[in-house]
């Protein structure tokens, strides 16, 4: 089955500059990528997603950029702020049709002011 | 955008009673939901995948007669926790692929 690994699992940053999270995934079947946001205690909440027809994803100051050939995807956070800091994580998925999620471990992102 | 309502948010039992969870859709029907438990400072694991009308299926190592989910209707599934002990303190989550994925918002169980 799929397995997402995710890399680092804490980044420490300081106020202003970029942070990039990456992940690999193994099942060259899925087609979805997404990423989430989850502060302590709450719902992860989709930040960015890209599909595998897609290389490349931006949302202001997010950026998702796939490699289907690789298998890696990553999360680019550029001119970070204090309440970027929370846990992301990557996920893959075969679709959004009753297809899981299979999550990655999870990157806590701590900036510094 | 879609909502799940996710009830309660937090719940503290006895060790050796049962706890229901709920997870409504509001907008839109769920024919699946995914119930997730994700301990502190871990991933979300998956628990088990409810269907409306049919039988839930559980993954690897979660005991069905321990965590049993009902999806009775288009708008509701629920998880009991039966028989809770202190091990099965944790964050519970449902998940409906709707519009990506939406999630509800969480129980955070805690068994003393």
């Amino acid at each position: 089955g799929e397995n997402v690994e995710q890399h680092p699992s804490t980044l420490s940053v300081q106020e202003g500059d970029s942070a990039v999270i990456k992940c690999t995934y193994s099942d060259s079947a899925s087609n979805y990528f997404p990423w989430y946001k989850q502060e302590l205690g709450k719902r992860p909440q989709l930040i960015i997603d890209i599909r595998s027809n897609v290389g490349e994803k931006k949302d202001q100051r997010i950026a998702v950029t796939l490699n289907k050939t690789a298998k890696h995807f990553s999360l680019h956070i550029t001119e970070t702020q204090p309440e970027d800091s929370a846990v992301y994580f990557c996920a893959a998925s075969m679709g959004d049709s009753n297809y899981q999620l299979i999550w990655g471990a999870g990157t806590k992102l701590i900036i510094k002011p | 955008g879609a909502v799940v309502s996710q009830h309660p948010s937090r719940v503290i039992c006895k060790s050796g009673t049962s706890v229901k969870i709920e997870c409504r859709s509001l907008d839109f029907q769920a024919t699946t939901m995914f119930w997730y438990r994700q301990f502190p400072k871990q991933s979300l694991m998956l628990m088990a995948t409810s269907n409306e009308g049919s039988k839930a299926t559980y993954e690897q190592g979660v005991e069905k007669d321990k965590f049993l989910i009902n999806h009775a209707s288009l708008t509701l599934s629920t998880l009991t926790v039966t028989s809770a002990h202190p091990e099965d303190s944790s964050f519970y989550i449902c998940s409906a692929p709707v519009y990506g994925y939406t999630f509800g918002s969480g129980t955070r169980l805690t068994v003393v």
